[in-house]
């Protein structure tokens, strides 16, 4: 399975400031995945970044809230844009390994106050 | 809309002995059911997975078994130990054809193995 590598590993905010979190992968995947993890709670996906294409965003994301880039085959950014309280969550990408598995990164966790 | 139902919410099992961990889902177009496994502080790990023309798989000591008629699958953990201690979520791909691929997860069971 991939190795998959986030930065920050957490970060505390301020109201209505971006963050943009990096997800790097030791080999090349075509899909990447961002997942958000409220606290104490299940996973929910975000969007589904291939490499070369615009993201594809889940009911109830926007990218204007969570613009996302897939500049390779082995990095991704998703960017927290004018955040709020309610964005404290832990943020997790994902690869799709070669049939349907996904393997997660260690997640980035964010406050914000 | 919960597409994928999980429950119990909370397991205490002692330790050697079988938890059991339920999923169920409505939507017919999921082809992959994955369990994963998660410790406080660290991502997701996948423990073991399925699809829907097999009704049992065994890795170690985690069974998956599933019932396509029944729309339900679940997770056996046997000889159970402390370390099996953790949060488990099961999950659902569906099969798409746009290419979208994201994992529908249930809510979690925390698991405690006590020794």
């Amino acid at each position: 399975s991939a190795v998959i590598s986030q930065k920050p590993s957490r970060d505390i905010c301020q109201r209505g400031t971006s963050l943009t979190i990096q997800c790097q992968v030791d080999s090349q995947v075509t899909m990447m995945f961002w997942y958000r993890q409220q606290p104490g709670q299940s996973l929910t996906l975000i969007a589904t970044a291939n490499q070369g294409s615009e993201a594809t965003y889940e009911s109830g994301f926007v990218i204007d809230k969570f613009p996302i880039s897939r500049p390779n085959l082995t990095f991704s950014t998703l960017t927290v844009s004018n955040m709020s309280p309610e964005d404290s969550s832990i943020y997790l990408c994902s690869t799709r390994g070669a049939l349907y598995e996904q393997y997660f990164g260690p997640g980035t966790r964010l406050t914000v106050t | 809309q919960q597409q994928v139902k999980q429950s119990p919410q909370s397991l205490i099992v002692q330790k050697g002995g079988i938890p059991i961990i339920n999923c169920a889902y409505e939507n017919t177009a999921f082809d992959y059911f994955p369990w994963y496994q998660q410790f406080p502080g660290k991502g997701p790990a996948l423990l073991i997975a399925i699809r829907p023309d097999v009704s049992e798989k065994k890795e170690g000591r985690f069974t998956i078994s599933f019932n396509k008629s029944a729309k339900q699958f679940s997770l056996h953990i046997m000889d159970s130990q402390p370390g099996d201690s953790a949060t488990y979520f099961c999950a659902a791909r569906e099969r798409s054809g746009g290419g979208a691929d994201g994992l529908t997860f249930g809510k979690g069971t925390h698991l405690i193995i006590q020794p």
